[in-house]
C-alpha cells in the first residue's frame, strides 16, 4: 500500500505539448510538495500546499501550475513543454507545514524531445 | 548558489572501509536531515538532527550536527555494498517552511 504514489512514472513527449503528473498520499498528511531533480541529482523545491492552500511558490515559470483538489492530492500541470523541463519530478508529503520528515513518491521521469 | 554544499560529490570505496560525507552552509538551520536515495526511487529519511553538537547513531551510520548548526557529517563504518546510494542532506532555515537540499554525494561500495 504505497504511501505517496505518483503517475505516470515515465513520460516522453514533444516540445510544446501540455502534460500532467498526478500525486496522491494516503498518510493523512496536511502538506504536499513538488520537487524537481535535475540530471545532476539536485533536488529543488517548486511548490508546497498545506490543506489545499499554496504556501510555497519558488521561482517557477508560469507554465507550471499545481492544483490541489483536496489535501490528499496534488497534481502538476505543465504547459508548452520545453527541453529544459526534462527531469525527474518528485511529489512528497509531510505531516505539517514546517516540514519535518518528507515522504517521497517514486518520481516521474519527464523527457521532452 | 546552493544553500547546502556537500562533499565529496562522488565516493567509491571497498567493502569494509570507512567513509565520511560532509554538508556545509553559511546559514543556521533549525534542523538538518539526511536522506538516502536509490536508483529509480525517492529519497528516504535516515535521521533528523536538531541540537547543535548532537550525535546520532543508526547501526553503522553516525551523524553529527555542528555546534553552530551550520554543518553536518555522516560517517559510515565498515561500509557494505548495501550502503551504495545517493546521500542527501537537507536543512530547514527557521520558519521558512521549506527543506533545501544539498546536491548529494554518490557513494559506491565495491564488494
Amino acid at each position: 500500500d504505497t504511501a505517496v504514489s505518483q503517475t505516470p512514472k515515465y513520460l516522453v513527449t514533444q516540445m510544446g505539448n501540455d502534460k500532467s503528473i498526478k500525486c496522491e498520499q494516503n498518510l493523512g498528511h496536511d502538506t504536499m510538495y513538488w520537487y524537481k531533480q535535475d540530471s545532476k541529482k539536485f533536488l529543488k523545491i517548486m511548490f508546497s500546499y498545506n490543506n489545499k492552500e499554496l504556501i510555497i511558490n519558488e521561482t517557477v515559470p508560469n507554465r507550471f501550475s499545481p492544483k490541489s483538489p483536496d489535501k490528499a492530492h496534488l497534481n502538476l500541470h505543465i504547459n508548452s513543454l520545453e527541453l529544459g523541463d526534462s527531469a525527474v519530478y518528485f511529489c512528497a508529503s509531510s505531516q505539517e507545514a514546517s516540514p519535518g520528515e518528507l515522504f517521497f513518491g517514486e518520481g516521474s521521469r519527464l523527457t521532452v524531445l | 548558489t546552493q544553500l547546502l554544499e556537500q562533499s565529496p560529490q562522488f565516493l567509491s570505496i571497498q567493502e569494509g572501509e570507512n567513509l565520511t560525507v560532509y554538508c556545509n552552509s553559511s546559514s543556521v538551520f533549525s534542523s538538518l536531515q539526511w536522506y538516502r536515495q536509490e536508483p529509480g526511487e525517492g529519497p528516504v529519511l535516515l535521521v533528523t538532527v536538531v541540537t547543535g553538537g548532537e550525535v546520532k547513531k543508526l547501526k553503522r551510520l553516525t551523524f553529527q550536527f555542528g555546534d553552530a548548526r551550520k554543518d553536518s557529517s555522516l560517517h559510515i563504518t565498515a561500509a557494505q555494498p548495501g550502503d551504495t546510494g545517493l546521500y542527501l542532506c537537507a536543512g530547514e532555515v527557521r520558519n521558512d517552511y521549506k527543506l533545501s537540499f544539498g546536491a548529494g554525494t554518490t557513494v559506491t561500495v565495491r564488494a
